[in-house]
Formats: C-alpha cells, structure tokens, sequence
C-alpha cells in the first residue's frame, strides 16, 4: 500500500547495542524526517534529508547517524543506545518545499533501551 | 526552551460543548499547520494557515492565524467523542532552514 510506512512498530534493545530504524516512503517525497517523541516535548526533530545522500542535523542528534542511499529510504541508526533513547521515533516525508511545509507522517517506532 | 507554547496542555469536556485551543511564540512564523496524533498513530495534518489573520474551517473546527503571524488557535463547535486525541500545532520559524517546530501538544478527552 501507498505512504509511509516503518519498522520495526517495537523494539527492545540493550545499552550499548545498535539499532537501526527503517522508513520507507512512496511518493517519491524530496525530504524526510526523524523525529523523537517523549511527554513534555512534543516532537523534536533529529534529522532530516532533502534528497539523496543530502542529510543534515536537526535539534537533537546527538547518538544518532542517518544515511539516504535512495530517495524512498532513510534509516536511522543509534549507534550504542542508551536509555535516554528510549522514546516513540516518528519518520515523515514532505514534497518539494514551498510556503506549506506540509509533513506526512508514519506509524511510529516506539524503542524501549533497557 | 519551547518556541512553541501550547494550551491548555489537557483538556476534557462532555459531548456537545465548545472548545479552544492556544498555540503561542514570541516568533514569526512563514506558516503554521495543526495536526491531530491518536494513540499509536503517527500525527496527520489537519490544516496550514500561511496569512496573517487567515482563518479556515473544517467542518467543526475553525483555525485562526494570528495578524503577527506569532500565534493561532483551534476552535471546536459541539466536540464530540471522535474529537479525542493529541493536537499538536507545528510552525515553519522565518528562515529556519525548511523545519518545523512543533508544541508540546493538547491531549483532548471528549467524554460522551
């Protein structure tokens, strides 16, 4: 089906091991996003890419590495999660910048680091 | 610091009534969008007011978009059950490089 989609929907990984999200668009969007999402927050942006091997740092991306090898893919990768990691991951994707900075969401990840 | 101040951060109100939802900066914003989250869901985007003053309806909602562009609100007019969720309100700050910074969110309860 058409859209966004994510996986894993949940995981839990140990302190100090890699873990990698995957975000998987099919609208051939221009830019994507990683957001984290805990109480008190709201959602705070990780990275995000505006095309193809184009990638740049967001509020919080300390821990965190992304790649965008292909326009529809953009993993995120924590490199030895720690437990302030533990969060819900938001992927999103948004065409061609104009006035409207209209975002797409996915479902969510939601990471539990123990 | 959260640019994005929203309020009320909780709200639950019976069925039938009126509701308004704030969402403040000492920014100006190019634009402004409302999206709504349900648990286990991924946010969806309700509306983008890009006009100082503008002000869009959606069926029951209505949108506001402050003159200075610093602020906006969300009316709902006989809020119903299927109005429960997380209203977050996002906006694109003048020259912020193509990013949005969201609020912390309204939970919405619509108790029937």
């Amino acid at each position: 089906d058409a859209g966004i989609t994510q996986s894993p929907r949940y995981k839990i990984t140990e302190t100090g091991r890699q873990v990698t999200l995957m975000c998987h668009q099919t609208w051939s969007h221009s830019y994507m996003f990683w957001y984290r999402q805990d109480l008190g927050h709201g959602l705070r942006l990780i990275y995000y890419s505006a095309a193809a091997d184009i990638t740049d740092k967001g509020e919080v991306p300390d821990g965190y590495v992304v790649s965008r090898s292909k326009t529809e893919n953009f993993p995120l990768t924590l490199e030895s999660a720690t437990r302030s990691q533990t969060s819900v991951y938001f992927c999103a994707s948004m065409t061609s910048p104009s006035r409207r900075y209209e975002q797409y969401f996915g479902p969510g990840t939601r990471l539990t680091v123990t | 610091t959260q640019l994005l101040e929203q309020s009320p951060q909780f709200l639950s109100i019976q069925e039938g009534e009126n509701l308004t939802v704030y969402c403040n900066s000492s920014s100006v914003f190019s634009s402004l969008q409302w999206y709504r989250q349900e648990p286990g869901e991924g946010p969806v985007l309700l509306v983008t007011v890009v006009t100082g003053g503008e002000v869009k309806k959606l069926k029951r909602l209505t949108f506001q978009f402050g003159d200075a562009r610093k602020d906006s609100s969300l009316h709902i007019t006989a809020a119903q059950p299927g109005d429960t969720g997380l209203y977050l309100c996002a906006g694109e700050i003048s020259g912020s490089a193509r990013q949005l910074t969201f609020g912390s969110g309204t939970q919405l309860t619509v108790l029937p």
